[in-house]
């Protein structure tokens, strides 16, 4: 299978601590990016990383990009209850594929 | 920014029957669309890519006669699931691709449960 994993599968921390998940891929990828879907909701695109970046950064995200090591990590700072989601990460390349997803809960 | 609508956004139907779902691009030109479907509490799986105006691509495993998909216009593709079993149910997704990018706007999604 081309899926990649993503660790942990589920996550659950304080409100106000930082969030970090990881993602592994097996292809070559143009470039990855990371989604957060909310329980049986559409998915929202938070960011996108191209193949030759190394960290990119939005508001309180913050993604790196290992491609020698074929993996990516998102992290949320100073975690808020709204950021309770499942995040995945999709690997752009010849074949979109996504991850598993890791489920995000923050506790108030 | 980029919007993708699907309809319907949830839809119930008797086994045996027909379904259509719409994705519509609505202030971009996609070249591209790209159907998912999602079982609860599982990753997005990708059912196929459909370009304007050409065939659909079918990932292994998805029969390209029960699900058909229609992309005949640059803002519009629609997925039909034929003859619906109940193991049809799912959450399905679709994405749009605009020309020359690579970013994915996603839809909402589509519940459709099959009694």
């Amino acid at each position: 299978s081309q899926q990649g994993e993503e660790d942990p599968q589920a996550l659950s921390i304080q409100e106000g601590e930082n969030a970090t998940m990881n993602c592994s891929y097996k292809t070559s990828i143009n470039n990855l990016q990371w989604y957060r879907q909310n329980s049986g909701r559409g998915l929202v695109h938070l960011i996108l990383i191209r193949s030759n970046e190394r960290e990119k950064h939005s508001g309180r995200l913050r993604v790196t990009l290992d491609t020698s090591k074929k993996s990516s990590s998102l992290l949320i700072t100073a975690s808020r209850a709204a950021d309770t989601a499942s995040y995945f990460c999709l690997q752009g390349a010849q074949k979109l594929v996504f991850g598993q997803g890791t489920r995000l809960t923050i506790n108030p | 920014g980029a919007v993708v609508s699907q309809h319907p956004s949830w839809v119930i139907c008797k086994s045996g029957t027909s379904v259509k779902i719409e994705c519509r691009s609505l202030d971009f030109q996609a070249t591209t669309m790209f159907w998912y479907r999602q079982f609860p509490k599982q990753s997005l799986m990708l059912m196929a890519t459909s370009n304007e105006g050409s065939k659909a691509t079918y990932e292994q495993g998805v029969e390209k006669d029960k699900f058909l998909i229609n992309h005949a216009s640059l803002t519009l593709s629609t997925l039909t699931v034929t003859s619906a079993h109940p193991e049809d149910s799912s959450f399905y997704i679709c994405s749009a691709e605009e020309r020359g990018l690579y970013e994915q706007y996603f839809g909402p999604g589509t519940r459709l449960t099959v009694t």
